[in-house]
């Protein structure tokens, strides 16, 4: 019953190297996002994903870029890892987008 | 712009105790309104989920009630206890693609 899985959950990145955080679904969910959780913001969207083939960007797009080639797999890949992208980050997933989102355990990025 | 405030940032009440968490937005124009739990390291579980037609939902001990003219929310749980520890958030939909998380408001059951 795995759900929503998320990989890597920590990583530390230097300033300027790029890297893919993997999420992946086994829900047939057509719905998928990215957020990003920073201390006392709540969540904020980064992009979201309406089946595959389809993204579009959320409220904090820059510095970031999605795919999503299956229903399955939406995998959110820092182009040019920053410090201020350092964050925990959320891989979500729903039947469509106004229905219950499940949560990936997330991702702990931190760039130095 | 849907904004989603959640007062106070953090809560301490003695094991047993009825509590409630508010929640509050902005935009009464709301499609849902979703509650979730998180525990510290890991990801949001739903925990209950209010259409905009409804005035609450239950679950156990936890009951949800929503108020969209006033643009609010409230989660009542019932006879606390110390499991009950974690950071509660809301988050509202307005019926497009784009969920609206409050900070969410951070509980601490004692035994």
């Amino acid at each position: 019953n795995a759900g929503v899985t998320q990989t890597p959950k920590f990583q530390v990145l230097k300033t300027g190297q790029s890297m893919t955080l993997q999420c992946a679904q086994d829900m047939n969910h057509e719905y998928m996002s990215w957020y990003r959780q920073d201390p006392g913001m709540g969540l904020r969207l980064i992009h979201y994903s309406v089946g595959a083939g389809i993204t579009d960007q959320g409220e904090v797009p820059n510095g970031y870029n999605v795919s999503r080639s299956t229903t399955e797999d939406f995998p959110l890949r820092l182009l040019s890892a920053a410090p201020s992208q350092t964050s925990v980050y959320f891989c979500a997933s729903s039947v469509i987008a106004q229905n219950t989102i499940y949560f990936g355990e997330g991702s702990w990025l931190t760039v130095v | 712009k849907q904004e989603v405030t959640q007062i106070p940032a953090a809560l301490s009440v003695p094991e047993g105790e009825n509590l409630v968490l508010n929640c509050s937005f902005t935009d009464s124009a709301i499609y849902n309104l979703q509650w979730f739990r998180q525990d510290p390291g890991k990801g949001l579980t739903s925990l209950l989920l209010i259409q905009s037609s409804q005035r609450e939902q239950t679950s156990g001990r936890l009951n949800a009630s929503l108020d969209k003219s006033s643009g609010r929310s409230t989660l009542y749980i019932a006879a606390s206890q110390p499991g009950d520890s974690a950071t509660y958030l809301c988050a509202v939909n307005t019926g497009g693609f784009k969920t609206i998380f409050g900070a969410g408001t951070r509980l601490f059951v004692k035994a």
